[in-house]
């Protein structure tokens, strides 16, 4: 089956630990970002990756990092500079098609301070 | 002003009962639209994109007006199994996939 998976569907984080999102796709698609939503908000993004080796960054992206180096795969590291890293974090990927292409995501992973 | 507006809800209706869910967005450049619905502590999947000429899918009708920027979506005989988080999402960028995510409406369908 197609589909983007996310991993793990829980985390823990001490502080001033990083900890690492992982996001693996099998559909082929181009492009894939990270979300992340709190209670009652809509989703913020914070960085989205069109190509390989190639990132940008969202609206939130200050205490995130990405990389790129295999299509398929898309890993957001959380590190100790976010200091309120509690919230749902979701991947997305969608092709590149004009614009006009709905995306699609992961299940998410939750994220709480310890 | 948000980019993407929404009424938060909740909207509690019995079931068979017909609701509609509004929306409106700031960029008046914005290309593409979408409904997504999103259920409690899930990801959110998308329901239906939204064409400048009207679209239904079964029960569900989403209309685009670009002169008011104004978005809807309407659930007809709303059964139980539609309680969820409707998001409305907006492309404000052409040929480039960003999407602005509204805050969402509750919905929730009573017997």
């Amino acid at each position: 089956d197609g589909g983007i998976t996310q991993s793990p569907k829980y985390l823990f984080r001490k502080e001033g630990q990083n900890v690492t999102l992982s996001c693996e796709q099998n559909l082929n698609h181009d492009a894939m970002y990270w979300y992340r939503q709190d209670p009652g908000q809509g989703l913020r993004l914070i960085y989205y990756s069109q190509i390989v080796n190639d990132f940008q960054k969202g609206d939130i992206a200050e205490g995130y990092s990405v990389s790129r180096e295999k299509k398929e795969s898309f890993p957001l590291t959380v590190t100790s500079a976010q200091k309120n890293p509690t919230a749902f974090y979701l991947c997305a990927s969608t092709t590149l098609g004009g614009g006009n292409q709905p995306q699609h995501f992961g299940d998410g992973t939750r994220l709480s301070i310890l | 002003r948000k980019e993407v507006e929404q009424d938060p809800g909740p909207f509690n209706v019995p079931e068979g009962a017909t609701v509609a869910f509004n929306c409106t967005y700031s960029n008046s450049a914005s290309q593409s639209f979408f409904w997504y619905r999103q259920d409690c502590r899930k990801e959110p999947k998308l329901l239906m994109s939204v064409y400048s000429s009207g679209n239904e899918d079964g029960r569900f009708t989403a209309q685009l007006n670009r002169a008011s920027q104004y978005i809807s979506l309407l659930i007809r005989d709303s059964k139980l199994s539609d309680s969820a988080t409707y998001l409305c999402v907006v492309n404000p960028f052409e040929g480039y996939n960003k999407l602005i995510f509204g805050a969402g409406t509750r919905l929730a369908v009573h017997p």
